[in-house]
């Protein structure tokens, strides 16, 4: 398995403002991956982080909005822009565990819930 | 997109087992998942199961595939309370690594 570490855990937030959540995993991972669930609801992917490029968005979430680093094989990061009440969620962060990218252990990270007024 | 469906709520009694029930689309799916959420907490990986696997048992849990029509569930055996969660199924499909995930299943362990 994988110990993944999400900063913060919760954050209360003002609208128009920033906040950049971190994943750190105790081990090189190739793939990560950023999820939200609203409040309610089941996840859905925001993208793949991916070392040395740029991440790859899916239909509906831009860089602009969700600007995402990936430095090196163990750590990432997600930046929530210009946030506004509709921003209010839990964001996960997860990895697929495994020397190559072809093994199916996926875990994720124990979210990072915000709150934005 | 592909689609994953699951059933919202499942009630049963402590020690009966539980069935959760889910049905994707994709013909491509390369593994399937069952992830556990309890209030307020991540999503813990339960269990997972190789697309040309039918079985897979891990102590409590039976995971059945049924690849032909595309349905997967899973089996706990007696069921206690602590069992109360969430139950999130999800597929992995061909190279892109992502998951689909369902609605969830809130299982609810009554005494």
């Amino acid at each position: 398995s994988a110990v993944i570490s999400q900063k913060p855990s919760r954050d209360i937030c003002q609208r128009g403002t920033s906040l950049t959540i971190q994943c750190q995993v105790d081990s090189q991972v190739t793939m990560m991956f950023w999820y939200r669930q609203q409040p309610g609801q089941s996840l859905t992917l925001i993208a793949t982080a991916n070392q040395g490029s740029e991440a790859t968005y899916e239909s509906g979430f831009v860089i602009d909005k969700f600007p995402i680093s990936r430095p090196n094989l163990t750590f990432s990061t997600l930046t929530v822009s210009n946030m506004s009440p509709e921003d209010s969620s839990i964001y996960l962060c997860s990895v697929i565990v495994g020397k190559t990218a072809n093994t199916g252990e996926l875990f994720f990270g124990e979210g990072s819930r915000l709150t934005v007024l | 997109g592909e689609d994953v469906e699951q059933s919202l709520f499942l009630s049963v009694r402590e020690g009966d087992s539980s069935v959760i029930n889910c049905t994707y689309t994709d013909s491509s799916s390369t593994y399937l998942y069952w992830y556990k959420q309890e209030p307020g907490a991540g999503l813990q990986l339960l269990t997972y199961i190789f697309s040309n696997m039918d079985m897979k048992q891990d102590q409590r849990l039976t995971v059945l595939l049924n690849k032909k029509d595309k349905h997967l569930s899973l089996r706990i055996a007696d069921t206690q309370t602590g069992d109360s969660a969430i139950y999130f199924c999800a597929e992995m499909g061909g190279s892109a690594r992502q998951l689909t995930f369902g609605s969830g299943t809130q299982l609810t362990v009554l005494p």
